[in-house]
């Protein structure tokens, strides 16, 4: 059975802070994604990567980071926490770069930066 | 630009049937997803459409018209179960399986 899995469900930071949240899948997935979901706007992309050490630039990089230094792991850091990064933050991971691989997502985690 | 649009609600009775639209203009298409995501959890697949028509598979199935812009999904036989956000996304060209997402339909399926 496919799993995506993140580090935490809820997290609560202080504005300034350092975050980091993680996403381990256990399919040998090429590709992994952290996207971002608020009410009203979906799913949005934030970065992905296509390979061990490789990343792309999603749609809102803004205030992010990301680090993946073995295949199954992908980070998603925020530098320095801000209130407008309070959000769902969602992790997916999909097979190669055939067009019709659909994407595994994990549980997600709930971010409040206070 | 990238637009995807869907209903933001939709209610519907218990046994019927409901139609959940999806129009897009996107750069580039290899492909349309339907993931369903029950309250706090991960989305889940539901369908994939690359060429245009029908695809149908048990209660659920979705429709695409590449030439319109505008898929659906049809669910039959509602059951409560079925209650949940149902989110439209566009494969892009270019590989690396990138998709952008509509803002979802929330869906209350009533008794």
């Amino acid at each position: 059975d496919v799993k995506v899995t993140q580090s935490s469900r809820y997290l609560v930071k202080r504005t300034g802070e350092k975050v980091f949240l993680e996403c381990v899948q256990d399919m040998d997935h090429e590709n992994m994604f952290w996207y971002r979901q608020d009410p009203g706007l979906g799913l949005r992309l934030i970065y992905f990567s296509y390979d061990v050490k490789m990343k792309e630039k999603g749609d809102i990089p803004e205030g992010y980071s990301v680090s993946r230094e073995k295949k199954e792991r992908f980070s998603l850091i925020l530098e320095s926490a801000s209130t407008n990064q309070t959000s769902m933050y969602l992790c997916a991971s999909s097979q190669g770069q055939g067009v019709s691989y659909e994407q595994y997502f994990g549980p997600g985690t709930r971010l409040t930066v206070t | 630009g990238q637009n995807i649009d869907q209903p933001t609600e939709m209610t519907a009775t218990e046994g019927a049937i409901v139609q959940i639209n999806c129009t897009y203009q996107t750069s580039g298409f290899n492909g349309l997803f339907w993931y369903q995501q029950h309250a706090g959890e991960a989305p889940t697949f539901l369908s994939y459409n690359v060429l245009d028509g029908l695809e149908e598979k048990g209660r659920f199935s979705s429709f695409l018209s590449r030439s319109k812009g505008y898929s659906y999904l049809l669910l039959k036989e509602l059951q409560m179960k079925d209650s949940a956000s149902y989110l439209c996304a566009v494969l892009l060209s270019g590989g690396y399986n990138k998709l952008i997402f509509g803002a979802g339909t929330r869906l209350a399926v009533h008794p």
